[in-house]
């Protein structure tokens, strides 16, 4: 199947700082990308979707200038947290769909743990 | 609203059968997916149901009637490597994706 590499895997950093996660398609060319977020226990929740070329859509509650999303090419989105604070803490997890097809074709990164002391 | 329920936890026996049941409520309905997730990996796609019945992948079986809103994933043959989340999404009318919040599958020698 398709591959998507997603780094760093895990990140400790000081609160206030801001940290960048890379998500790539390395085999296909993704044209939409999504960013999600997952507590311990929890179910992924939809951070934002990314168009490559436009501007993201972010779901509802989610500070777009907290989480900066670009998708500057078919291959690469990144998703910044900018002034990290602990409650910003979790595992972040990126997937891009390959084409127009259904989400059977949606592949994941292998996800970030992100801590900020 | 919106809403995937799913049992939290369940143990099974090496070599045995389980069954994972998921019901939902969705605005619209495109389809019902399982994932599963090894702890710290990313989820890997397992199956995809729109029409009711049950769909066979080898040792995996998919499940979906849509007039009950009810899903399950049966898993025969239950190996050690199977130990991991399953979870269960549903496709609303937007074509998002409503997640639930995963079962964890025990298994045990």
């Amino acid at each position: 199947g398709a591959v998507v590499s997603q780094h760093p895997s895990r990140v400790i950093c000081k609160s206030g700082t801001s940290v960048k996660i890379e998500c790539r398609s390395l085999d296909f060319q993704a044209t939409t990308m999504f960013w999600y977020r997952q507590f311990p226990k929890q179910s992924l929740m939809l951070m934002a979707t990314s168009n490559e070329g436009s501007k993201a859509t972010y779901e509802q509650g989610v500070e777009k200038d907290k989480f900066l999303i670009n998708h500057a090419s078919l291959t690469l989105s990144t998703l910044t947290v900018t002034s990290a604070h602990p409650e910003d803490s979790s595992f972040y997890i990126c997937s891009a769909r390959e084409g127009a097809g259904g989400y059977e074709k949606l592949f994941f990164g292998s996800g970030t743990q992100l801590s900020v002391l | 609203g919106q809403n995937i329920d799913q049992p939290t936890e369940m143990t099974a026996t090496e070599g045995a059968i389980v069954q994972i049941n998921c019901t939902y409520q969705t605005s619209g309905f495109n389809g019902l997916f399982w994932y599963q997730q090894h702890a710290g990996e990313a989820p890997t796609f397992l199956s995809y149901n729109v029409l009711d019945g049950l769909e066979e992948k080898g040792r995996f079986s998919s499940f979906l009637s849509r007039s009950k809103g009810y899903s399950y994933l049966l898993l025969k043959e239950l190996q050690m490597k199977d130990s991991a989340s399953y979870l269960c999404a549903s496709m609303d009318s937007n074509y998002q994706l409503i997640w639930g919040a995963g079962t964890k599958l025990i298994i045990k020698p």
